[in-house]
This record gives structure tokens, C-alpha cells and sequence, in this order.
């Protein structure tokens, strides 16, 4: 059984670019999580999402970021206008159920503002 | 007031010692409790979860709650130099459309050393 992917693991933008980041659940998983972790910082929650409905965006910056998680496919992030602050690992989470709420996490993709 | 909160360390052990963590939490409506690793530059790794008062053992891992305290532990026995990471606590209120959401600590540093 497949682990969460998560893809690209490394990312590279410049100033004003888009980065798409992309993150496939494991089998079975119908929740998807999005954190962020800025250097010398801790984990922060940015979204939650069932197939086709956020839940909770509560943790994700008013403008410039988006996510989505559409019947078919890969759960999506989206940051619009990169700038250097956004810097940072992100990381997705899926879990079964939300009964328990034990989540397990992707690789991480990397993301680096020029 | 963080509402997850950890000494940052680093913690310091022997090989072969006890390594105990520790982590408060403010939110009285936290239900579930996690304990994670992460490798440097690696993603979250889930070691034990807990949701009732008491103790709950894993291999070498016991994780410890006291909801009166507001208060998580994790013990690992016969500390290995490859248990040396930064320890991750994180609680989930399971109140309305935040129980998806994962507040984590700053995380402890272990440092097991031969």
C-alpha cells in the first residue's frame, strides 16, 4: 500500500511565478490535509479537504493560496505571486476517517523562492 | 499562550537510557493526542497515538495522558542513536469542522548519544 505522495519534492520559483503542488492520498483516504513548515518553525495547519469540499481553511493566508480536491486526481495547492516568504516545506496528510484522526504525511515538497 | 507546547531541548540521553518528553496543552477541548518523529529534512512520522487518560505502550514507546493536567508524555525505553530526532506533539479538538486540524508544538530535540 502506497504511501501519501506528494510531487514535485523540490521546487524552485521565482518572484511573481505560481507553484502548483500536488499530493495524491493513500489508498482509501478520503481526507487530505496541507501544513506548512517554515524554517526554525513548527508545523502550522493550513487546509483540510474532503473529495470536492474544503472543510477547514482556517490556517491558510487570505490571498494568493488556494486548494482543491477534485473527484478525480490529486489534491492541489496553489500559491499565486510567489514571494520569498513563502519559502518553506509543505506537507500533505491524508487520513480514513476522522474517528481517530490519525494522520500520515508525504514526503514533502520543498519549496524555494528566488 | 501557545496552545501546544514543548521544551524545545535539546534533550540529551545515553544509549540504552529512558528519553522522557513532555508537552502541555491550553485547549480543554482537545480529544486526541500524537506523538511524531521527523529526520532532519525528512516529514512527520507517526509513533503513537492516545485519546484516553493513562498510558499506552508500543514496543519501546509509552505514551502517557492526564486530561486534568493538560499534560502528554512519550517514554522511550533503551534509547538507540537512531532515535535522535526532533519529537513532534500534536493535539485535535474534535469540535465542529476543526477536528481535522492538528495543532503541533515546536517539537523536542533528542540527542542519543553512544
Amino acid at each position: 500500500n502506497a504511501g501519501v505522495m506528494q510531487n514535485p519534492r523540490h521546487l524552485v520559483r521565482r518572484r511573481g511565478q505560481e507553484a502548483r503542488l500536488r499530493c495524491s492520498p493513500m489508498k482509501g483516504h478520503s481526507h487530505v490535509y496541507w501544513y506548512r513548515q517554515l524554517p526554525e518553525e513548527g508545523l502550522k495547519f493550513m487546509v483540510y479537504l474532503q473529495k470536492e469540499n474544503i472543510i477547514d481553511e482556517s490556517g491558510m493566508p487570505k490571498e494568493r493560496f488556494s486548494a482543491e480536491f477534485p473527484k478525480e486526481g490529486p489534491s492541489i495547492l496553489r500559491i499565486q505571486q510567489v514571494v520569498r516568504g513563502d519559502s518553506a516545506a509543505y506537507f500533505c496528510a491524508s487520513s480514513p476517517t476522522t474517528v481517530d484522526n490519525e494522520q500520515f504525511f508525504g514526503p514533502g515538497t520543498r519549496l524555494t523562492v528566488l | 499562550q501557545k496552545e501546544v507546547e514543548q521544551n524545545s531541548g535539546p534533550l540529551s540521553v545515553p544509549e540504552g537510557a529512558i528519553a522522557s518528553l513532555n508537552c502541555t496543552y491550553s485547549d480543554r477541548g482537545s480529544q486526541s493526542f500524537f506523538w511524531y518523529r521527523q529526520y532532519s529534512g525528512k516529514s512527520p512520522e507517526l509513533i503513537m497515538s492516545i485519546y484516553s487518560n493513562g498510558d499506552k505502550e508500543d514496543g519501546r514507546f509509552t505514551a502517557q495522558l492526564n486530561k486534568a493536567s493538560q499534560y502528554v508524555s512519550l517514554l522511550i525505553r533503551d534509547s538507540q542513536p537512531s532515535d535522535s530526532a526532533t519529537y513532534l506533539c500534536a493535539a485535535t479538538n474534535a469540535g465542529g469542522t476543526s477536528y481535522g486540524k492538528l495543532t503541533f508544538g515546536q517539537g523536542t530535540i533528542l540527542t542519543v548519544h553512544p
